[in-house]
């Protein structure tokens, strides 16, 4: 079965500090893998996806295949990083449809 | 805005009523799709299209709800006899190509009293 698990729902971290939003995977093929952000009374939209290896307003993110993971992290967080983390996984189906996980609600305080 | 548009924002509905709901993609984004995110759970995939076609519906969309994208533009996402396990937002995106960036609308609130 088709799963992304991101077991934290709320992570609290102070302004600065080190981040890291956890994401597993359960697919047999080769999945693409993506986080999606939700700022406050904004729609979601992409912040990075693994097949272009970027880094994005400081985040990474790499596909572990063997740990089926895709961990989001940032070394220093800042205030305006507080949203909606959503990992989400698009199957090789060509369909383009998205499983995703059930957020993780990142809180920088000051 | 020129991104996707979902029409109406908010709707508030007594049970056993039909609703529907319009997303307006953005231009020549040939695949949309609906989904649907209860409180405190990610989005859910319910069905989508390429162009006019609706090529995948998921086991969540029961006989009661029917979704149309004529001429492969806007569709839209009928509810017949509204439950009130089908308060939910229900988001649409869409996207240019299979395993590209989905643009997502700002949703609709169903709220089935």
């Amino acid at each position: 079965a088709q799963r992304v698990t991101q077991p934290e729902k709320l992570l609290s971290v102070f302004k600065g500090a080190p981040v890291e939003l956890k994401c597993n995977y359960s697919y047999s093929g080769s999945p693409e893998l993506f986080w999606y952000v939700q700022y406050s009374r904004q729609r979601l939209q992409l912040l990075l996806r693994h097949i272009s290896r970027e880094s994005i307003k400081g985040f990474t993110a790499d596909l572990n295949k063997g740990e089926t993971s895709f961990h989001l992290k940032k070394p220093f967080a800042q205030e305006e990083d507080s949203a909606m983390y959503y990992c989400a996984l698009s199957g090789s189906s060509n369909t383009g449809k998205l499983i995703f996980g059930q957020g993780t609600t990142l809180q920088v305080k000051p | 805005d020129t991104g996707v548009s979902q029409n109406p924002r908010h709707k508030i509905t007594k049970r056993g009523q039909n609703v529907t709901f319009r997303c307006d993609p953005i231009s020549e984004h040939n695949r949309l799709y609906w989904y649907r995110q209860t409180l405190g759970q990610g989005p859910e995939f319910l069905t989508y299209f390429q162009n006019e076609a609706q090529l995948e519906k998921s086991r969540l969309l029961s006989d009661r709800f029917s979704a149309e994208r004529p001429k492969g533009s806007f569709s839209t996402l009928e509810i017949q006899r509204t439950e009130q396990g089908d308060s939910a937002m229900y988001l649409c995106a869409s996207s240019p190509f299979a395993n590209t960036e989905a643009f997502f609308g700002q949703g609709t609130r169903l709220t089935v009293v």
